[in-house]
């Protein structure tokens, strides 16, 4: 059975730093490209970050760029996002979603809350 | 690109049909001829289902009263029937242009 279990989130202050980690399991983590999708409470989804399989190539949402990091770790079949300088509109349920080939996001997790505030 | 979405509200009888559109700013053929557009489903407290892949292909354990069509610019994700379980909110997205854009959302609940 495949799996994705977000963890990490929790409540920060506004520039601080936080890292989220997302924890793979019942598939070849190596041989999928991640991503990470965010939602703002109660508003659509919004991507945020793509990592190829061997991690070599990256992108990022332009209201993200230069603030968030995203890595992996094959061995231990785990993703990571890597978030500094936070705003108040990073506030959102983060999620991690598998893309292999030309298939966006099959797999899901359960999605993990970030609250930005003072 | 820009993905829109209507209606963004849509009360439905069960047993009923319900249609929701989606309509993007350019094609979404890609250039090797295969267009990427999809439907994903969000029921209240979950995580996004997905539903369709490239226009109208149902991803596996989908109810075949969900359907998907449409070209280019213009599509449509119908419920033949709408039953309890079907209440949520439901994206459009497509990944033909980079970066993969979702529609808005609609909200399908029963009357």
């Amino acid at each position: 059975e495949v799996k994705l279990v977000e963890s990490g989130g929790g409540l920060v202050q506004p520039g601080g730093p936080l890292t989220l980690s997302c924890a793979a399991s019942g598939f070849t983590f190596s041989s999928y490209e991640m991503n990470w999708v965010r939602q703002a409470p109660g508003k659509g989804l919004e991507w945020v970050s793509y990592i190829s399989g061997s991690g070599s190539t990256i992108y990022y949402a332009d209201s993200v760029k230069g603030r968030f990091t995203i890595s992996r770790d094959n061995a231990k079949n785990s993703l990571y996002l890597q978030m500094s300088s936070l705003r108040a509109e990073d506030t959102a349920v983060y999620y991690c979603a598998t893309k292999k080939g030309n298939s966006w996001y099959y797999y899901w997790g359960q999605g993990t809350l970030v609250t930005v505030s003072s | 690109v820009v993905m829109t979405q209507s209606p963004l509200s849509l009360p439905v009888t069960l047993g009923q049909p319900a249609s929701i559109s989606c309509r993007s700013s350019q094609s979404l053929v890609y250039s090797d001829g295969n267009t990427f557009l999809y439907w994903f489903q969000q029921r209240p407290g979950q995580s996004p289902r997905r539903l369709i892949y490239e226009v109208s292909n149902r991803d596996s354990g989908v109810p075949d009263r969900f359907s998907g069509s449409g070209s280019g610019t213009d599509f449509t994700l119908k419920i033949s029937r709408v039953e309890a379980e079907d209440v949520g909110v439901y994206y459009c997205m497509e990944a033909t242009h980079w970066p993969p854009t979702f529609g808005q959302g609609t909200k399908v609940e029963i009357k």
